[in-house]
């Protein structure tokens, strides 16, 4: 069973680089697109953006200047940065896998969460 | 900036029919938006219901089923249980490698 946990810092500075790391286990990063989203405490979700096992990305419109995503296949690992972050930017941070099928892609499988609250 | 919408809120009774609706701001959703649905309950990641406008995800009972209804995707939840009561999300594929999640459906069941 794919399982994917999400690690770092619970607590960031304002106009610092928020890093975050999910971890897959119980299969292999390759061959997949992988996702963050988040979610402000008693909001609603939002996409953050994909990367392909291969390097590839795509992020959202609004937070594209700030985004950044990488992939290190030797330790089934993804990760995400975002610079220059403010109070907005609390929120659970997910990561999600997506599988494909002979309909289309969904997101499979998801990580616990992991907080982020941006503070001083 | 691409505005996806859904109702805040909706209730429905135990053994009764809802459908919750996924629409934009500007245009109509069709199958090319590729629409999905997720739930999710308090504290918990969310779960895959339904993608690619009406595929389940294994596991998702029969009674969740999606479609395009006028010119919204919409999620129609058949026979409702008390633990369907949670959050829906809707999300849509705008084109470009890029998604966007409704706000979100907060269904009641009472």
């Amino acid at each position: 069973q794919v399982q994917l946990q999400e690690s770092g810092p619970g607590l960031v500075k304002p106009s610092e680089t928020l890093s975050l790391t999910c971890t897959v286990s119980g299969g292999s990063i390759s061959s997949y697109y992988w996702s963050w989203i988040r979610q402000p405490p008693g909001k609603g979700l939002e996409w953050i953006g994909y990367i392909y096992y291969s390097g590839s990305t795509s992020y959202s419109p609004s937070l594209k200047s700030r985004v950044t995503m990488s992939v290190d296949t030797s330790k089934n690992q993804f990760s995400l940065k975002l610079t220059s972050v403010t109070a907005a930017d609390t929120a659970v941070y997910y990561c999600a896998r997506w599988s494909y099928d002979n309909s289309g892609y969904y997101l499979e499988y998801w990580g616990q969460g992991t907080l982020v609250t941006v503070s001083s | 900036q691409i505005v996806v919408t859904q109702e805040p809120s909706f209730s429905v009774s135990p053994g009764g029919t809802v459908t919750l609706t996924c629409g934009l701001s500007s245009g109509s959703v069709s199958t090319t938006y590729y629409p999905s649905w997720y739930q999710q309950t308090p504290g918990q990641a969310p779960r895959t219901l339904i993608y690619s406008t009406n595929s389940r995800s294994s596991g998702v009972p029969d009674r969740f089923s999606g479609s395009i209804l006028g010119n919204k995707a919409a999620l129609t939840i058949t026979g409702a249980q008390a633990d369907d009561e949670s959050d829906y999300y809707c999300v849509l594929y705008v084109g470009s490698g890029i998604y966007v999640f409704g706000g979100g459906t907060k269904l009641t069941v009472l």
